[in-house]
């Protein structure tokens, strides 16, 4: 079936490192959703990307879709503490009825 | 609103034993999804709903899970006989719309079967 590639899997950085995970498609994507899950919580809505090269900010968060339509991106710079948890990437199966989430990717930060 | 809700938020039960897992959507929202969450699978969709009516139960895995929406303010997921390998987080989200629209998730019920 269709997945979306989650990579990588786990990621620890020191407090004020930069992160970046990566979600990729082997088909084009109408749209992607990415998501944050804090440890013991559950996944919340963080933005949908739309458009070929769509570029958008929540404040040291940059996501990224790429031209193709096949992978997206999330980019946190100078990370924080409260920055922990995992980033889920979310896209439409073929059909559009319904989401494929990523297998995500847990972020953990020491200060 | 108080975004969608679950219950209870723990179940710890033996095997073979019947659990019914319970949540209330987002009012005004059409669609209500199950999701199942465990460190090998990740986030699994097991069925969703539109208005009341289930559409694709194709993430079912077994007979033994059923889940149903008698109203547009509450849904059920029954295991019913419960397994070890039933132990995971269930979630339920609600939204507006299908793959287009953000979807709002409740706490999850944290399953334990011994």
């Amino acid at each position: 079936g269709q997945q979306v590639m989650q990579i990588p899997q786990y990621q620890h950085v020191q407090e004020g490192e930069d992160f970046t995970t990566y979600c990729n498609s082997s088909t084009t994507l109408s749209n992607i959703q990415w998501y944050k899950q804090r440890p013991g919580g559950h996944p919340v809505f963080l933005i949908q990307l739309v458009k070929s090269g769509e570029v958008k900010k929540q404040k040291r968060l940059t996501f990224q879709f790429g031209e193709a339509k096949k992978n997206s991106s999330l980019h946190i710079t100078a990370t924080q503490t409260t920055d922990v948890g995992t980033y889920f990437c979310a896209a439409p199966n073929q059909a559009g009825t319904a989401l494929i989430f990523g297998k995500g990717t847990t972020l953990s930060v020491s200060s | 609103d108080a975004g969608v809700i679950q219950s209870p938020r723990h179940e710890v039960t033996e095997m073979g034993q019947e659990v019914t897992l319970r949540c209330k959507p987002i009012s005004g929202h059409d669609y209500l999804f199950w999701y199942r969450q465990t460190m090998m699978r990740g986030l699994e969709l097991l069925i969703y709903f539109n208005n009341n009516v289930p559409i694709d139960d194709s993430g079912m895995p077994e007979d033994r899970f059923s889940a149903k929406m008698p109203n547009a303010s509450f849904s059920t997921l029954k295991i019913q006989p419960s397994e070890p390998r039933d132990s995971a987080v269930y979630f339920c989200a609600s939204s507006e719309g299908l793959a287009m629209y953000e979807q709002f998730f409740g706490p999850g019920t944290r399953l334990t079967v011994l």
